[in-house]
């Protein structure tokens, strides 16, 4: 079975300071992907970052980077420079399969200016 | 490119009543998909089509009923609405099931 946990339900951050998103999963295939999603509070779901299982080389976009830890399951976003547009519901997700899509429960963040 | 729609926004229903929630997205993405959120939790998957003429069950199926007759369209058919079903229901669709998904707006649908 397949699990993601985010054990975060509430974080927040200053305005231009670095934050970290935490995300555990747990599967036992071997080929994956995994995503962070941001849900603003016009609910629209937008992806932030994606990662494929089988690549070393942890996934970047902009002031998103994550660190994918394999061996232990983990998948944390670090928002660098954070921005009053952060502020959202940030999803974790696990993907093996068509209908093999699971996420988390979600970690509401807040940027304070 | 409108990307995914959805309509309506907002819906209420009464015990037993059925309705169809609308999908459709202009970006000849041959993989589209239903979710539900509900309050505490992530997304679940309800039904995922990965073409015209093939659709299948996802985490959640039960009360749902899907078809996929064009690439643009695919329904969300809701038989007799029950309580439980009461949420916020989400399209999406992308090229490939491992690629981004590209989420409609969302439907809240309240079922009294």
């Amino acid at each position: 079975a397949q699990t993601v946990t985010q054990s975060q339900p509430e974080m927040s951050v200053q305005e231009a300071e670095t934050v970290t998103l935490s995300c555990t999963y747990d599967t036992s295939e071997n080929n994956y992907y995994l995503f962070w999603y941001k849900q603003p509070p016009s609910r629209q779901m937008i992806l932030v970052i994606r990662q494929e299982a089988y690549k070393q080389q942890n996934a970047t976009e902009n002031r998103f980077s994550v660190n994918f830890q394999k061996a232990a399951k983990s998948f944390s976003l670090k928002i660098s420079d954070s921005q009053l547009g952060d502020t959202a519901m940030y999803f974790c997700a696990l993907q093996t399969g068509a209908n093999n899509l699971f996420f988390g429960t979600g970690t509401r963040l807040t940027v304070i200016p | 490119n409108a990307g995914v729609t959805q309509t309506p926004k907002f819906q209420v229903l009464k015990t037993g009543q059925s309705m169809t929630l609308q999908c459709a997205q202009d970006m000849n993405h041959e993989y589209m998909s239903w979710y539900r959120q509900d309050p505490g939790m992530g997304l679940r998957l309800i039904h995922y089509s990965v073409g015209a003429g093939i659709t299948d069950q996802g985490e959640v199926p039960n009360g749902y009923n899907v078809s996929r007759s064009t690439t643009e369209d695919f329904p969300l058919r809701l038989l007799s609405a029950a309580p439980s079903q009461t949420s916020v229901y989400f399209c999406a669709s992308s090229d490939d099931f491992y690629n981004e998904q590209f989420f409609g707006p969302g439907t809240r649908l309240t079922v009294l």
